[in-house]
């Protein structure tokens, strides 16, 4: 069973270029969680999602950042206008079950994404 | 979300045991102690989770305290591939909030020779 997979794996873009991060969840897994972590600092998380719906979007900015995850193919975050405060690596995460204390989730390997 | 404390730092050698302490005075009586560590350049992995009793499972075991206000993580013989930042979350099971992990600052683990 392959675990969650997430590409690119680093993505450089310049200022202003949008920036799509995929993340393909464990099979049969159908929640989604992605969370960003700057540079020496720790992980937050950004965005909850089950098949096209969004659960909880408490920590993604108001502005330029949207995810989705639509009922065929990965979920997509995406940075539009990327600016360099964006530089970081971004984590996907997938559970089987959702807003449940007990659920494990599964990361994958992140995005590094690098903003020139 | 109730605060857990953890060390920034701890050391230990290859074949000792370890014992990672956590300190969560505010814990709520719903709320799960969960451990996730991340190995460098890595994405966090789950490790080990409890309420009450203490658990075991193949990667580690977790000791609660009876007031659940502290917890600690046991790796029963370290070694280097062990080296990583633990984080000690807590999950409340009462509301939607349990879905997102709280990450803190972690304790990074040192592992040598």
């Amino acid at each position: 069973n392959a675990g969650v997979m997430q590409n690119p794996r680093h993505l450089v873009r310049r200022r202003g270029q949008e920036a799509r991060l995929r993340c393909s969840p464990m099979k049969g897994h159908s929640h989604v969680y992605w969370y960003r972590q700057l540079p020496e600092e720790g992980l937050k998380f950004m965005v909850y999602l089950q098949k096209e719906n969004i659960i909880d979007e408490s920590g993604m900015p108001k502005e330029r950042f949207s995810a989705e995850f639509p009922k065929e193919g990965p979920s997509i975050l995406r940075i539009q206008q990327v600016v360099r405060g964006d530089s970081a690596a971004y984590f996907c995460a997938s559970s089987q079950w959702g807003g449940h204390s007990n659920n494990e989730q599964f990361f994958g390997p992140g995005t590094r994404l690098t903003v020139l | 979300d109730a605060k857990t404390t953890q060390p920034n730092s701890m050391e230990s050698n290859e074949e000792e045991p370890v014992h990672l302490p956590c300190n969560h005075s505010t814990i709520s009586g719903t709320d799960y102690i969960h451990w996730y560590r991340q190995l460098p350049s890595q994405g966090p992995e789950y490790v080990i989770h409890g309420l009450t009793s203490n658990v075991n499972n193949r990667m580690a075991s977790l000791a609660i305290a009876e007031d659940r206000k502290s917890s600690t993580l046991i790796l029963h013989r370290a070694t280097l591939r062990d080296a990583a930042v633990y984080y000690c979350i807590l999950r409340d099971q009462r509301t939607g909030t349990a879905s997102k992990l709280t990450f803190g600052t972690g304790t990074r683990l040192q592992v040598t020779l």
